[in-house]
């Protein structure tokens, strides 16, 4: 059965640094999200992609936050400059397609850690 | 302000009863709800979907009623399964068709053998 993988698993980061977070979706689907979950928190919307572009972002997504498709299979999240408060899981999810009752595929997750 | 809630943060049942867990919104007219079972260090999965003009949707010992008079949501697992154990995630697509998925706290469910 078709499944997103991400890499790496845990990421360990310094303040600061630069991080990026690679997905890749399963092959059929055009619609693309990351999430994130603070430890004992609930899962969170960080953004949506389709098409090339970004279609809906959260609060949460500011400037420091960015999303590529650099290529067919691959969808990235960079986070410019990591703060603690970027600690958390990541989760990237794709679906078939979007805006409406589809249900969205969830990779098993990047555990980030900012020191 | 929109606010999705779980009732329970944990729940324990006997093995074999119907476990039956609880998901309330307030200020949303969701079109979509969802409910995902999240494993510990594990991605959310995908369980059942139903649309605001649905009371009811079955999938083999599943079972999730929706009602937007009471704003209320509840999932079932019949003759519930060790196996069972997990957290269950209630999410909400809203009427305007944008795909912010938003998702409640979640219940974790824990079925004793």
């Amino acid at each position: 059965e078709p499944e997103v993988t991400q890499t790496p698993s845990h990421q360990v980061t310094q303040m600061g640094q630069e991080v990026i977070l690679r997905c890749v979706p399963i092959s059929n689907h055009l619609y693309f999200y990351w999430y994130r979950q603070i430890l004992g928190q609930k899962v969170e919307f960080l953004v949506s992609f389709y098409n090339n572009e970004i279609s809906e972002k959260s609060e949460i997504f500011d400037d420091q936050f960015s999303v590529e498709r650099p290529d067919g299979s691959n969808f990235t999240l960079k986070i410019r400059s990591t703060k603690l408060e970027d600690s958390a899981m990541y989760f990237c999810a794709s679906a078939l397609e979007g805006g409406g009752p589809y249900e969205q595929y969830f990779g098993p997750g990047t555990r980030l850690t900012v020191t | 302000s929109q606010k999705i809630e779980q009732n329970s943060e944990a729940l324990n049942i006997q093995e074999g009863k119907t476990a039956t867990l609880t998901c309330n919104y307030t200020n949303y007219s969701p079109a979509y709800l969802q409910w995902y079972r999240q494993d510990p260090g594990r991605g959310p999965v995908f369980l059942l979907l139903i649309r605001e003009n649905e009371k009811e949707k079955r999938k083999e010992r599943l079972k999730v009623t929706f009602d937007t008079t009471l704003k209320q949501s509840l999932f079932h697992i019949t003759a519930s399964q060790p196996a069972d154990s997990a957290t269950y995630l209630c999410a909400f697509l809203p009427t305007d068709g944008n795909e912010k998925l938003t998702f409640g706290t979640g219940t974790r469910l824990t079925i004793i053998p």
